[in-house]
């Protein structure tokens, strides 16, 4: 079995600052993903990347960027981060499949709060 | 309009009751479908897929999917407290959608098993 590790787990920041989120997966997997997650929204797509040095924008990618430096390794960048902001943020990897769909694995989630 | 609706929003059955989770996808591109469910301080993990219209059955948990509807359902029977989780329908498109996994998530069912 493999294993997704998000750091931190929990990060606090000021109102603009630039922030980053780190994920590592050990799964071997191609394609990975950032969602934010907030109370009663379900998991909404930022970024996804279907190889090493790929980029895909999501549904809300505006006010982030991401990137792929290598296949096992994943980071988000908030690029100004907004007073009263509480998310989760999850990475997850999968193997897509031609004409298929496969499971994403999922991390811990890092938890953010904007002062 | 969201494109994959669940109900209810939360649901409390009793311990060894049946529960019964609802999905309805909007978009005719949706193929595949999935369930995820996420306890308390962690991230979303796959329950079970369903890719044919009819039911699958795997242990305590059916799925059932009616692709002309575009219904989907999840029902646990003999629920435990541990199955007491946020629970998300997952749908991905043929074509493009599935070759990247990408995957479009309902807001969530949350489901209280009380002793």
């Amino acid at each position: 079995g493999g294993i997704i590790t998000q750091t931190p787990k929990f990060l606090i920041g000021q109102e603009g600052q630039k922030l980053t989120l780190k994920c590592q997966q050990n799964f071997n997997h191609d394609t990975m993903y950032w969602y934010r997650q907030d109370s009663g929204k379900g998991l909404r797509l930022i970024y996804y990347s279907i190889t090493e040095n790929d980029l895909q924008k999501g549904d809300l990618s505006e006010g982030y960027d991401a990137s792929r430096e290598k296949k096992s390794s994943f980071s988000l960048t908030v690029t100004s981060a907004q007073k009263n902001e509480m998310a989760v943020f999850l990475c997850a990897s999968s193997i897509p499949r031609l004409g298929s769909s496969y499971e994403q694995y999922f991390g811990p989630g890092t938890r953010l709060t904007v002062l | 309009q969201q494109k994959v609706q669940q109900s209810p929003e939360s649901l409390s059955v009793p311990e060894g009751g049946m529960a019964s989770l609802n999905c309805t996808s909007s978009d005719r591109n949706f193929q595949y479908f999935w369930w995820y469910r996420q306890h308390s301080g962690e991230g979303p993990k796959a329950l079970m897929s369903i890719f044919s219209d009819g039911d699958k059955k795997e242990g305590r948990f059916t799925a059932h999917l009616n692709k002309a509807s575009l219904h989907v359902s999840l029902h646990i029977r003999d629920s435990q407290p541990s199955d007491s989780a946020l629970y998300f329908c997952a749908a991905s498109e043929r074509g493009t959608g599935a070759n990247t996994g990408k995957l479009t998530f309902g807001h969530g069912t949350i489901l209280r098993v009380h002793p």
